[in-house]
């Protein structure tokens, strides 16, 4: 197993246009995470998934955001009319049950 | 509710000096803590983690932490830095003890001097 990809690993984007990425997480895990993390901070979650269903969305998550895991193995986040603000590293993780979660090398998004 | 607090955002040490990055948490349940490394344009890769038992916890590439319940601390140490050791460092709790949802603190950038 290669671990978590994610891809893009960059993104830029003209600001008001929708953007998805996509992440697979290491295969046997079952629960998946994403994370934001802007420059000179530390990662904030956002979502998890537990097989395909989302238990769980920060209020950081605005209702532009979306996050999918239609079959219970690869993830997509999508940001629908992105703003400036959007700019970041997205990150996902991948854990088995409620064990330490592995990282991808995230995805880095610039707004302009 | 949980956090964690790191004290430094940048610490500097010289090649084979001693490495100490301090991380103070918050928890209303004992917690489960994380140190984890970041390197320019990475994610998150793990170096070690507290849950229960043992409170001085080895991890990777020689790095260890203690757990100190009476002080709330979690601090990082490297008996001998080397230069591959610079990287940005988050120590993390989880949110009601599940592995990966986590509040990080907000990093600490370990510079290493030849």
């Amino acid at each position: 197993d290669t671990g978590v990809s994610q891809d893009p690993r960059h993104k830029i984007t003209k600001r008001g246009q929708n953007v998805t990425f996509r992440c697979d997480p290491i295969s046997e895990h079952n629960r998946l995470y994403w994370y934001r993390q802007t420059l000179g901070q530390g990662p904030e979650f956002l979502t998890y998934f537990q097989n395909e269903a989302q238990l769980e969305k920060s209020r950081l998550l605005s209702d532009r955001f979306s996050a999918e895991r239609p079959k219970g193995s690869f993830s997509t986040l999508e940001i629908q009319r992105t703003e400036q603000g959007d700019s970041a590293m997205y990150l996902c993780a991948s854990s088995f049950e409620n064990t330490e979660a592995f990282f991808g090398q995230g995805t880095r998004l610039t707004v302009v | 509710a949980q956090s964690v607090t790191q004290l430094g955002s940048h610490v500097s040490v010289s090649e084979g000096a001693l490495v100490l990055l301090r991380c103070n948490y918050s928890s209303s349940v004992p917690p489960y803590l994380f140190w984890y490394v970041q390197y320019p344009n990475q994610g998150l890769q793990l170096l070690l983690k507290y849950t229960t038992g043992a409170t001085l916890v080895k991890g990777i590439n020689g790095f260890e932490a203690e757990f100190k319940k009476s002080e709330t601390s979690f601090h990082l140490t490297k008996p001998s830095a080397h230069m591959s050791d610079a990287a940005e460092y988050f120590c993390a709790v989880s949110i009601d003890n599940q592995g990966g949802k986590l509040i990080f603190g907000q990093g600490t950038e370990l510079s290493v001097k030849p």
